[in-house]
């Protein structure tokens, strides 16, 4: 069965700098995504940056940004020039074709001022 | 577009009662579905509809959860009879047809089982 890990329980950033959430997961598949999502206290989960396992460039959105190594099956997270609203849950998922998301455990981002 | 709804936000029982979640998802969205969050951890799916009809439950505990979607629109998921290890967010998702097709969150039901 496929697995998500994420190895950071707990992560902090400063305002402005920068940070990287990362993830590993195991599949024996070729053709799968891969999506980062942000889980505010408010408990909406929100799409923040996705993947397509066959795209050898790796994806960006604004600040977020991904480094996807297929071979090492890592999909880590880098969020730029920090802010306050960035601090949340973060959940790294892994989906196939007709099938729901997988989520890893997650990483608690804290921002500080 | 209005977003994914559920209901109730949040809910207290005591273990061996019964509790149903209700969920709208977005308009047009064929696909449905149900996730159970534990404190700490990350969504697991229970349940996955196409229109009306299940595509996935194989990790839906059917001794005491079931779910349904009449009419491939709005859905229920149902615990009967509640256990301690049931206590949760149940989270309720829904999106087009399409791998690629982001899947929209509402905000979630808290159970709280006593």
């Amino acid at each position: 069965a496929q697995t998500v890990t994420q190895s950071q329980p707990e992560m902090s950033v400063q305002e402005a700098e920068t940070v990287t959430l990362s993830c590993t997961y195991d599949t024996s598949e070729s053709d799968y995504y891969l999506f980062w999502y942000k889980q505010p206290p408010s408990r909406q989960m929100i799409l923040v940056i996705r993947q397509e396992a066959y795209k050898q460039q790796n994806a960006t959105e604004n600040r977020f940004s991904v480094n996807f190594q297929k071979a090492a099956k890592s999909f880590s997270l880098k969020i730029s020039d920090s802010q306050l609203g960035d601090a949340a849950m973060y959940f790294c998922a892994y989906k196939e074709a007709g099938t729901a998301l997988i989520f890893g455990k997650g990483t608690t981002l804290s921002v500080s001022s | 577009e209005a977003g994914v709804a559920q209901s109730p936000r949040y809910k207290i029982i005591e273990k061996r009662q019964s509790v149903a979640f209700w969920c709208n998802p977005i308009s047009g969205h064929a696909t449905l579905y149900w996730y159970q969050q534990i404190l700490g951890q990350g969504p697991k799916l229970l349940i996955q509809f196409q229109n009306n009809g299940v595509v996935d439950d194989s990790q839906l505990p059917k001794d005491r959860f079931s779910a349904e979607r009449l009419k491939g629109v709005d859905s229920t998921l149902k615990i009967q009879p509640a256990k301690l290890e049931d206590s949760a967010v149940y989270l309720c998702a829904s999106s087009q047809t399409g791998t690629l097709q982001p899947q929209h969150f509402g905000d979630g039901t808290r159970l709280s089982i006593l």
